[in-house]
C-alpha cells in the first residue's frame, strides 16, 4: 500500500532554513506528482507548492516563491522540501501528499503522517 | 492570488442533512475536492472530481457544482462526522493549487 514517510520534528531559530524529506513506497514513484501542504496551529489547510516526481518541474504557491525549493532524488524514492528565511509565522506542521491520479494533477489522496517544524528564538 | 470562499461553521441535528458550500470563480471550469480533517489527523478524501466517492466512503457524502459554487452534502449526519472540511481546487491556469479556509460542522 501507498505510505509516506515523513522526516522528524524540527526545531529552528528565525532566519534558518529547514530542510523536510518524505519517502514513498507502495507505488511506482515517478509516476505520481506530490504536493506539499501545510497547517498552521489551529488554521486551515495551506497549498504550497507541487512537485513532478519523474521530470522534477515544480509549481509554488505565489506566497512561498522565492522561499522554497521542491525536490526529489529517484533512486532512493524520496521527495525533499527546504524552506529558508524561517519565520515564527511559519510554524506548522508540513504534509506531503501524494496525487490522486498518474501523470497528471489536481488534488491528493494519500497524505504522509506531517513533520512539525517550530520556529522560535 | 485566488481564493476558495468557506463558511467558517455549520451545525446540524444528528440524522439532519448537513451542506457545506466553498465559492470560486474557477469552479465553473476546474474541479472541485472536499476533504474531511478530524483532530490531530491527516485530512481524507471524501470527494473528488465534483462528485464523485472514493471507495470506503460512507454513502451519505455528496458533492455538486452549480456555478461558482461546489457544495459538500452529508445526508443524515452522525455525530461521527463532526470535523473540519476543507474544498480544494485549482486556479484558472491549473498550474496553482489552493484549500478553502475550512469548515466546522457540528453535529449535536
Amino acid at each position: 500500500q501507498v505510505q509516506l514517510m515523513q522526516s522528524g520534528p524540527e526545531v529552528t531559530k528565525p532566519g534558518a532554513s529547514v530542510r523536510l524529506s518524505c519517502k514513498t513506497s507502495g507505488y511506482t514513484f515517478s509516476n505520481y506528482y506530490m504536493h506539499w501542504v501545510r497547517q498552521a496551529p489551529g488554521r486551515g489547510l495551506e497549498w504550497m507548492g507541487i512537485i513532478n516526481s519523474s521530470g522534477g518541474s515544480t509549481n509554488y504557491a505565489q506566497k512561498f516563491q522565492g522561499r522554497i525549493v521542491m525536490t526529489r532524488n529517484t533512486s532512493v524514492s524520496t521527495v525533499y522540501m527546504e524552506m529558508s528565511s524561517l519565520k515564527s509565522d511559519d510554524t506548522a506542521v508540513y504534509y506531503c501528499a501524494r496525487e490522486r491520479v498518474p501523470k497528471q494533477w489536481g488534488a491528493p489522496d494519500s497524505w504522509g503522517q506531517g513533520t512539525l517544524v517550530i520556529v522560535s528564538s | 492570488s485566488y481564493e476558495l470562499t468557506q463558511p467558517p461553521s455549520v451545525s446540524v441535528s444528528p440524522g439532519q442533512t448537513a451542506r457545506i458550500t466553498c465559492s470560486g470563480d474557477a469552479l465553473p471550469k476546474k474541479y472541485a475536492y472536499w476533504y474531511q480533517q478530524k483532530s490531530g489527523q491527516a485530512p481524507v478524501l471524501v470527494i473528488y472530481e465534483d462528485n464523485k466517492r472514493p471507495s470506503g466512503i460512507p454513502e451519505r457524502f455528496s458533492g455538486s457544482t452549480s456555478g461558482t459554487m461546489a457544495t459538500l452534502t452529508v445526508s443524515g449526519a452522525q455525530v461521527e462526522d463532526e470535523a473540519d472540511y476543507y474544498c480544494h481546487s485549482t486556479d484558472s491556469s491549473g498550474d496553482l493549487g489552493v484549500f478553502g479556509g475550512g469548515t466546522k460542522l457540528t453535529v449535536l
